[in-house]
């Protein structure tokens, strides 16, 4: 049981440059979530889904585009890269509340570092 | 959304119990204390959750106040690999569909 696998592990991006992160998840579950994480700080909602098909914003989703064309994958876009971008970005997934088991398991995460 | 206060840091020494508390003084009824960890250089992982009742599994204990105001996550023997920082959240029933995370509490486990 993989659970939840983010792809690249670890990316250098030029400043303006694009890329996507990947999130999937093997667990059937409805939400998932894009967070950032900066040196010595804590998790920071970017953007997150309630279900296939829909996406909603976080504390902080300027700069980001996300999609969910299927519902074990949620995408994380970088259209522009800017160097405050640089982070460690998380993935999470869970069942919606009232189900039997609502914790959410989370992705090794994706250092990405804008130059 | 109802808030939640750590400690910014604690320290414990190694194969002693460790309590690290969380006041949610707004906390609503149908909301669960949720908590979890994160790892040097990992994502977070889950460690326990509870409503009203204390809840013990094989990471930790849950300690619930009866007013449902401040709870207690309970290490019961810290071991080095207990060195994380650890987050107490609020999570609903029903609606509220983010998950977000406060500070936590810093936990330095000393040999």
């Amino acid at each position: 049981n993989a659970g939840v696998t983010q792809t690249p592990k670890f990316r250098v991006l030029k400043t303006g440059q694009s890329m996507t992160l990947l999130c999937a998840q093997d667990m059937n579950h409805e939400y998932m979530y894009w967070y950032r994480q900066d040196p010595g700080m804590g998790l920071r909602l970017i953007h997150y889904s309630v279900g296939e098909g829909t996406t909603a914003k976080g504390e902080v989703p300027d700069g980001y585009n996300v999609s969910r064309l299927k519902k074990q994958n949620f995408l994380l876009g970088l259209e522009s890269a800017a160097p405050s971008q640089t982070s460690v970005y998380f993935c999470a997934s869970r069942n919606p509340p009232g189900g039997k088991t609502t914790e959410a398991f989370f992705g090794q995460g994706t250092r990405l570092t804008v130059v | 959304d109802a808030k939640t206060t750590q400690p910014n840091s604690m320290e414990s020494n190694e194969e002693e119990p460790v309590h690290l508390p969380c006041n949610h003084s707004t906390i609503s009824g149908t909301d669960y204390i949720h908590w979890y960890r994160q790892l040097p250089s990992q994502g977070p992982e889950y460690v326990i959750h509870g409503l009203t009742s204390n809840v013990n599994n094989r990471m930790a204990s849950l300690a619930i106040a009866e007013d449902r105001k401040s709870s207690t996550l309970i290490l019961h023997r810290a071991t080095l690999r207990d060195a994380a920082v650890y987050y107490c959240i609020l999570l609903p029933n029903f609606g509220n569909e983010k998950l977000t995370f406060g500070t936590g509490t810093r936990l330095t486990i000393i040999p």
